[in-house]
């Protein structure tokens, strides 16, 4: 079965430094997302992406924030100078974009920014 | 905007019993979607059961169960037959589809008891 696979599994920087998230969505599928979860809360939306560009963004998705999709396969979020509250869990998230409207997630990234 | 809301942040059910997790939600859409998610320790985010507005038939997947009260904005999770596995953080989500975010509750902890 199809899944979403993200690299790497757990992250840990320095604040202040880049980090790239990577994600592969499922090959048909046509629309991308970035999630958050901080430790205990609740799920947040960041961003999604189709047809090459950002559709839609929250407010936690300041400058500091950029999605790309480099190569047709990979999905990468960068964050380019981490805060300690950037700690969290991102999921990655995509849907076919057809009737059946069901988001597959992939298994996280678990960032750490001490 | 969209709101979904979990008022019981914790529940707890004996094993082989019935627990019914609550969830209401706010929009002026007449058409959307809604999921309930199972997110395990691991944090990976399951998809349990998916309804459509349009749907009056309420949504049924082996042991789970929903209560879709589309009047009354409200969308419960019945989970039939209790078992170890099931404990986990259970999160309510709102979708009006692709190239729309996903809109998370606050999410409950489902507990069982052996």
């Amino acid at each position: 079965e199809p899944e979403v696979t993200q690299t790497p599994s757990h992250q840990v920087t320095q604040m202040g430094q880049e980090v790239i998230l990577r994600c592969v969505p499922i090959s048909n599928h046509l629309y991308f997302y970035w999630y958050r979860q901080i430790l205990g809360q609740k799920v947040e939306f960041l961003v999604s992406f189709y047809n090459n560009e950002i559709s839609e963004k929250s407010e936690i998705f300041d400058d500091q924030f950029s999605v790309e999709r480099p190569d047709g396969s990979n999905f990468t979020l960068k964050i380019r100078s981490t805060k300690l509250e950037d700690s969290a869990m991102y999921f990655c998230a995509s849907i076919q974009g057809s009737s059946y409207n069901e988001q597959f997630f992939g298994p996280g990234t678990r960032l750490t920014v001490l | 905007a969209q709101t979904v809301t979990q008022s019981q942040p914790e529940m707890s059910v004996q094993e082989a019993e019935t627990v019914t997790l609550s969830c209401t939600y706010d929009t002026s859409e007449s058409d959307y979607y809604l999921f309930w998610y199972k997110q395990p320790p691991s944090r990976q985010m399951i998809l349990v059961i998916r309804q459509e507005a349009y749907k009056q038939q309420n949504a049924t997947e082996n042991r789970f169960s929903v209560n879709f009260q589309k009047a009354a904005k409200s969308f419960s999770l019945k989970i039939s037959d209790s078992q170890l596995g099931d404990a986990a953080m259970y999160f309510c989500a709102y979708f009006t589809g692709a190239n729309s975010k996903l809109t998370f509750g606050k999410g409950i902890t489902l507990s069982v008891r052996p």
